[in-house]
Formats: structure tokens, sequence, C-alpha cells
């Protein structure tokens, strides 16, 4: 069975502090591994996609990488508007077409 | 581009009643699916599309039913509304195609059942 699992559950960090966010996942033949941010009473993000191991991707602060068996969301300086809960989530090819979600990291940025 | 919308935002109900929730989306997503999310629990998978005219249940699926008459718009149906099924709702689009599978998320409906 696909699992996803996410850590810390909850992350403070002062402005400038960097740190990286993980996702360790268990799926049989992975086929996607995606980063979402959500910040709260609104519906997540799409940030990345990574499809194997070794790949990088990055967005202004955040840069995602991926082993066979976790990724990373390093946070390099965040800001206070990096505040907010990040997802993790995997397609494997035995999960169809679903995605199966980690519970999260809530991230909060104190100035 | 709207993206994906949702409504309504907000919805109170009493144990027993029914009610609809709408979800659009305007990029013409093949794949489209439907979630809730309660605390400590993460995203739950209700049922899913991968086309008009076809209909999943995913990992939640009980006492909810779905249509996707039109390409655009799947439809999150609760029969008879249990105090269980007070969540927030969200919907996403995906257009898994071309090694794309990444979703697009709507902003969610908040529902208590009282």
């Amino acid at each position: 069975e696909d699992q996803v699992t996410q850590s810390p559950e909850a992350l403070r960090l002062q402005e400038g502090e960097s740190s990286s966010l993980n996702c360790s996942y268990t799926v049989s033949g992975l086929r996607g591994l995606f980063w979402y941010r959500q910040d709260p009473g609104k519906g997540p993000e799409f940030l990345f996609t990574l499809y194997s191991a070794g790949e990088e991707k990055e967005k202004e602060r955040l840069k995602a990488t991926l082993t066979k068996k976790e990724s990373f969301l390093h946070i390099t300086a965040p800001k206070p508007e990096d505040s907010a809960t990040y997802l993790c989530a995997v397609r494997g090819y035995s999960s169809a077409s679903k995605i199966i979600f980690g519970s999260g990291t809530r991230l909060s940025i104190r100035p | 581009n709207a993206g994906v919308t949702q409504t309504p935002k907000f919805r109170v109900l009493k144990t027993g009643q029914s009610m609809t929730l709408l979800c659009a989306q305007d990029m013409n997503h093949e794949y489209m699916y439907w979630y809730r999310q309660d605390p400590g629990m993460g995203l739950r998978l209700i049922h899913y599309s991968v086309g008009e005219g076809t209909t999943a249940k995913g990992e939640v699926p009980d006492g909810y039913n779905v249509s996707r008459l039109k390409k655009q718009n799947f439809l999150l149906g609760l029969e008879s509304a249990a105090p269980s099924q007070t969540s927030v709702y969200f919907c996403a689009s995906s257009p898994w195609e071309g090694g794309r599978y990444e979703q697009y998320f709507g902003p969610g409906t908040r529902l208590t059942v009282t």
C-alpha cells in the first residue's frame, strides 16, 4: 500500500533561518511526487512535481529534491510570508488515478 | 481563467438534510476529484472521475454520491447528512496527460452538520 509520511508536523523558524521539510514515501513504482502549499482557509496550491531520484526543482526560496525513499523541501532564508502548511503527495503505478497525500508540515516563520 | 471554483463556500445542515456541492473547472482537465480535509487526517479522497460520464470510489465514499455529466463540472451529493460529514470539502482537477499529473484545487466548502 502506498504511504506518505511528513516530518516534522510543525516547524517554527526565525526569519532568515534556513531549514528542510521531509517527505518519506513507500510506493510501488513512483510516477510522480508532488509538493503543495496550503494557506489557512484556502485550497492547496501546486508547487512542484518530481519524477525520478536526483531530480531538483526550485522556486524562489524553495528547492525540492528527490531520492528513492524521500523528498526534501529546502527553504532558504525564509520570510514570514512563507508561513503555511506544506503537503507532499505521491502517485505510484498501483495507485491508478489516485494521489496519496501526507498530513503536512505546518511552517511558521517569525519576523 | 478562474481555475477551479466551488459553490457554496459555507453551509450548515441539520442531520438528515441533503445538499449538492458544485465544482467547476475551466482548464479543460479530464480528471476531477473530491476530497475532505479534517484536522489530523489530511486530505482523503471521496470520489473521482477520469472523464465525462465516469465516476469511481475513493478512500471514504460512504454517504456521498457524485456525477460528472459535463466535462467541466463535478457534483458531490450528500443524501442524508450526518455530523460525521462535518468537514472542509475540496474539489481538484488534473490534466492527466503529457506526464502532467498535478492537481489544481478549488477554495473549499466548509460544511457543518448539526
